[in-house]
């Protein structure tokens, strides 16, 4: 079985300041992990991924994620927080030995307040 | 290029009856997944088309069924809604068809369906 979690429902950081959401996993195998994000009433947008290699992954927007494979963790991270960067933010992971579905994290809704 | 777009874009139902939803992939790719999102949770995985065949699917009654049509379009179908299928569907779309399994899904906006 394949499982996230997002152990913080709500995140707030003032802008320019620096930004890290929260993200664990549990697969058998090796994990893909994404990062998507939500604005209202919209699907999700992708925002970046880890398959193998560098353990820090860069994507969209300025986002970046580091992997951590002895701690289970795929946190998402901004160097500089900006008041659009406010929504709902999900992790999610692929066994990349078995399952085909993306699991997905419960998410967090970060706010950058001005 | 057009991204993933899914009809309707809302849809009002009451219980019983049946709904069908309708999704097509974005221009390249081949396979479809579903999803559900309740209000406040992160989307579940309903199934996944590729070669127009059911490949897998996630803890879902079977009232929840599926198609894919040789232009990789996609259809979801519920039976007997309940009031607990109220949600927002999400379609989501790759290629590959599971040889590429780590690339990104892309998502469309979404169907929100409200049971009354």
């Amino acid at each position: 079985a394949q499982s996230v979690a997002q152990p913080e429902d709500q995140v707030n950081v003032a802008e320019g300041n620096p930004l890290t959401v929260k993200c664990t996993y549990s697969v058998s195998g090796n994990p893909y992990l994404f990062w998507y994000v939500q604005y209202p009433n919209r699907g999700l947008q992708f925002l970046l991924k880890y398959i193998t290699g560098d353990n820090l992954v860069k994507g969209s927007y300025g986002f970046e994620a580091e992997f951590n494979k002895s701690q289970t963790s795929f946190h998402l991270k901004k160097p500089s927080a900006l008041v659009s960067d406010s929504a709902l933010y999900f992790c999610a992971v692929r066994d990349s030995g078995s399952a085909r579905q993306l699991t997905f994290g419960s998410g967090t809704q970060l706010t950058v307040l001005p | 290029d057009a991204g993933v777009t899914q009809s309707p874009t809302h849809l009002i139902k009451t219980r019983g009856q049946q709904v069908t939803l309708r999704c097509s992939p974005k221009s390249g790719h081949d396979t479809v997944s579903w999803y559900q999102q309740a209000l406040g949770q992160g989307p579940q995985f309903i199934f996944q088309y590729y070669e127009e065949e059911e490949r897998q699917r996630g803890n879902f009654p079977d009232r929840f069924s599926g198609h894919q049509f040789p232009n990789y379009s996609s259809e979801l179908n519920v039976n007997a809604l309940l009031l607990g299928d109220s949600a927002l569907y999400l379609c989501a779309s790759s290629w590959g068809g599971g040889t590429q399994d780590n690339q990104p899904q892309h998502f469309g906006d979404g169907t929100r369906l409200s049971i009354l």
